[in-house]
C-alpha cells in the first residue's frame, strides 16, 4: 500500500463543476503538499497546509490530521484547469516528501 | 525571474557515458533535492542536501552522486548512464526557518534520454 493516496485517478469534468480530489497518507507528517503540473509542463506548488483549511482563487485546499485526509476542491472548473493533481506528505523532519501519484484531470468546454 | 533553473532542458547521451544535470538557485534555500519523475510513479527522491557539502541519498539513488559546494548550486551525476535511468528530473528548492519549514519551488525539468 503506498504511504500517501489519491483519488480518483483520472477525471473529466464539464466546464463549471465542483470538483474534489482526495488524499489520504498513512506517514507522520508535518505538512501536505498539493501541486500542479500541466502536460509538459513544470511543477507548480498550490498549497502547503498542516491543519484546517486554505483558499486561493478558485481553488480550496483542507486536510483533517485525524482522519489523515486532505481534499482539494475547484470551484467553477475550467478548461485551463486540465492538469495533474499532486498530493504529497512531508515528514516531521520537513525535508522528506513522499509524493502520490497524481490525479489527471481534464475539464471539458 | 525564476528562483530555480536546470540546465539542460534536454539531453539525449549514450548508455555508458557520464552526465551531468545543474541546479541554480538565487532564493538563498538550505535545502535541494532531486527527483526523476516516470510513468506511472510518482515523484521520487534521488538525493537531497541540506547545506553545503551536507547530502544524503533519497529512496532510488543507486548509479546517482551529487555535489553541493556552494548554496546556490546542485549537481546530479550519473556516472554511467544506463536506459533505466532515461527519465524527467526535477530539482526543487525548500527552506525553513526557526524549525518550520515552507514550501517547495521546482525547476522545469530535464528530460533525459539514454540511447
Amino acid at each position: 500500500k503506498n504511504e500517501v493516496e489519491q483519488s480518483p485517478q483520472n477525471l473529466t469534468a464539464q466546464e463549471g463543476e465542483f470538483i474534489t480530489i482526495n488524499c489520504s497518507y498513512s506517514v507522520g507528517i508535518s505538512a501536505l503538499h498539493w501541486l500542479q503540473q500541466h502536460p509538459g509542463g513544470g511543477i507548480v506548488s498550490l498549497f502547503m497546509l498542516s491543519s484546517g483549511k486554505k483558499k486561493h482563487g478558485r481553488l480550496i485546499a483542507t486536510i483533517n490530521i485525524q482522519e489523515k485526509h486532505s481534499s482539494l476542491h475547484i470551484t467553477a472548473s475550467h478548461p485551463r484547469d486540465s492538469a495533474v493533481y499532486i498530493c504529497a506528505a512531508s515528514n516531521t523532519g520537513g525535508f522528506k516528501t513522499i509524493f502520490g501519484a497524481g490525479t489527471r484531470l481534464f475539464v471539458k468546454a | 525571474d525564476a528562483g530555480i533553473t536546470q540546465s539542460p532542458r534536454h539531453k539525449v547521451t549514450e548508455t555508458g557515458t557520464p552526465v551531468t544535470l545543474r541546479c541554480h538557485q538565487t532564493e538563498n534555500h538550505r535545502y535541494m533535492y532531486w527527483y526523476r519523475q516516470d510513468p506511472g510513479h510518482g515523484l521520487r527522491l534521488i538525493h537531497y542536501s541540506y547545506g553545503v557539502k551536507d547530502t544524503d541519498k533519497g529512496e532510488v539513488s543507486d548509479g546517482y552522486s551529487v555535489s553541493r559546494s556552494k548554496t546556490e548550486d546542485f549537481l546530479l551525476t550519473l556516472e554511467s548512464a544506463t536506459s533505466s535511468q532515461t527519465s524527467v528530473y526535477f530539482c526543487a528548492i525548500s527552506g525553513a526557518t526557526g524549525g518550520a519549514y515552507y514550501g517547495y519551488t521546482f525547476g522545469s525539468g530535464t528530460r533525459l534520454t539514454v540511447v
